[in-house]
């Protein structure tokens, strides 16, 4: 079964605004990572934060933890019609190398 | 970071065959991964390939169902045998690579398999 959920699941916004994503999970994790899917290809690994770090800036990405609330945001800002994809949040748990997926976040960004 | 290479890309199988996915790592991985995305959901893990052991699957899928190979650090293949109208979904394969103080993942492209 999935790992957490992610919300909204679709988010459709203008070229230059930006997109927030959000995530939660259930277990105790080492790390959390955000991935993008184009169109049912592969994914394309974007960010990890680790468990004891509470923000991360990558480019126009943005990613928080809450480890408390077992939560994780995505922040993309000044978004382009190219970041028109799907978001999977992932967490390894703890004593597993093996990723437990969110059920994604459908963004699309109009030109 | 690592690239891999899946093949195929696409295919459409009657019911009741097998087809055997391909993926090549660039570099050596310890371990590899095979997931399922039914259409319009997000990833389930099959089962974690490590080389010179079985696989080890995950609740719901069996090694006679997806027989995994996995015979150095840098090839494995998944069978989807006896195939039904049910297997059709994306096959993505991954391996963890060390990326940014964890072990971030790459994927193939994937197999996107429809069964009539």
């Amino acid at each position: 079964s999935q790992q957490g959920e992610e919300d909204p699941q679709a988010l459709s916004i203008q070229e230059g605004e930006n997109a927030t994503m959000n995530c939660s999970y259930k277990t105790s994790i080492n790390n959390l990572q955000w991935y993008r899917q184009n169109s049912g290809r592969g994914l394309v690994h974007l960010i990890l934060i680790r468990s004891n770090e509470r923000e991360k800036h990558s480019g126009r990405l943005r990613v928080t933890l809450d480890t408390s609330k077992k939560s994780s945001s995505l922040l993309i800002t000044a978004s382009r019609a190219a970041d028109t994809a799907s978001y999977f949040c992932a967490t390894d748990r703890e004593g597993r190398r093996a990723l437990t997926f969110g059920s994604g976040t459908r963004l699309q960004v109009q030109p | 970071s690592a690239v891999i290479s899946q093949k195929p890309s696409r295919d459409i199988c009657q019911r009741g065959t097998s087809l055997t996915i391909q993926c090549q790592v660039d570099s050596q991985v310890t371990m590899m991964f095979w997931y399922r995305q039914q259409p319009g959901q997000s990833l389930t893990l099959i089962a974690t390939a490590n080389q010179g052991s079985e696989a080890t699957y995950e609740s719901g899928f069996v090694i006679d169902k997806f027989p995994i190979s996995r015979p150095n650090l840098t090839f494995s293949t998944l069978t989807v045998s006896n195939m039904s109208p049910e297997d059709s979904s994306i096959y993505l394969c991954s391996a963890d690579t060390p990326q940014g103080g964890g072990y971030g993942y790459t994927f193939g492209s994937g197999t996107r398999l429809t069964v009539v």
